[in-house]
């Protein structure tokens, strides 16, 4: 099973931010939160991870919980091409073994 | 730099026929993967594996067979397809090390009549 669990959709208007929440309750200290994304039905694209501390790329920022339960990612200026599944992952430090994606949350950008 | 390579895009097969979907990278990734999507679903695990030699199960096995001769490439064989199996699959690569991100290829579209 996921060891994540997000909200199956949300909406957002264009232009602003989109929050997406992830919930991760029983990650361990090795392992980090990684964010995908997929448009459509291509395969799915990477944005950012991190372990415990924020991060941000030309994409999004990844605001972590500092218990590390939670996240959020940030798009802060949404588009209409942002409109797409965005999947929430653990994945362990040290090596891949298996990488499970939940149902992820469907984002949909309103004009 | 191609990434992953999938073949084919699309296939249409007769329940009971086999195939091999083939995906190749040209990143040097120890670890590739194997995942079924179907219509409005996330994405499933089927098989993966860590290095030449090594595979193991993932989410969803059963009805498919792996291996792992090169670094390069990892085909996913269904030995007899049924129509449970009507599904895109994807296939992933991602580097060793901490901050390895997984890329994927295009997908393959298989329906099995």
């Amino acid at each position: 099973d996921a060891k994540t669990t997000q909200p199956p959709s949300m909406d957002c208007a264009e232009g602003r931010a989109a929050n997406l929440p992830c919930n991760h309750s029983t990650i361990s200290g090795n392992e980090y939160v990684y964010w995908y994304r997929q448009i459509h039905s291509q395969g799915p694209q990477y944005i950012i991870h991190g372990l415990k501390n924020n991060e941000t790329n030309e994409m999004a920022s990844l605001i972590i919980t500092e218990d590390r339960k939670s996240s959020t990612l940030i798009l802060p200026h949404a588009t209409l091409r942002d409109t797409a599944v965005y999947y929430c992952i653990v994945r362990g430090g040290t090596s891949y073994d298996k990488v499970i994606f939940g149902p992820g949350t469907s984002l949909s950008v309103i004009p | 730099n191609a990434g992953v390579t999938q073949t084919p895009k699309f296939q249409v097969l007769k329940t009971g026929q086999s195939m091999t979907l083939q995906c190749a990278q040209d990143m040097n990734h120890e670890y590739m993967s194997w995942y079924r999507q179907d219509p409005g679903m996330g994405l499933r695990l089927i098989h993966y594996s860590v290095g030449a030699g090594i595979t193991d199960q993932g989410e969803v096995p059963n009805g498919y067979n792996v291996s792992r001769s090169t670094t390069e490439d990892f085909p996913l064989r269904l030995l007899s397809a049924a129509p449970s199996q009507t599904s895109v699959y994807f296939c992933a690569s991602g580097g060793d090390g901490l901050s390895g991100e997984l890329f994927f290829g295009e997908g393959s579209r298989l329906t099995v009549l």
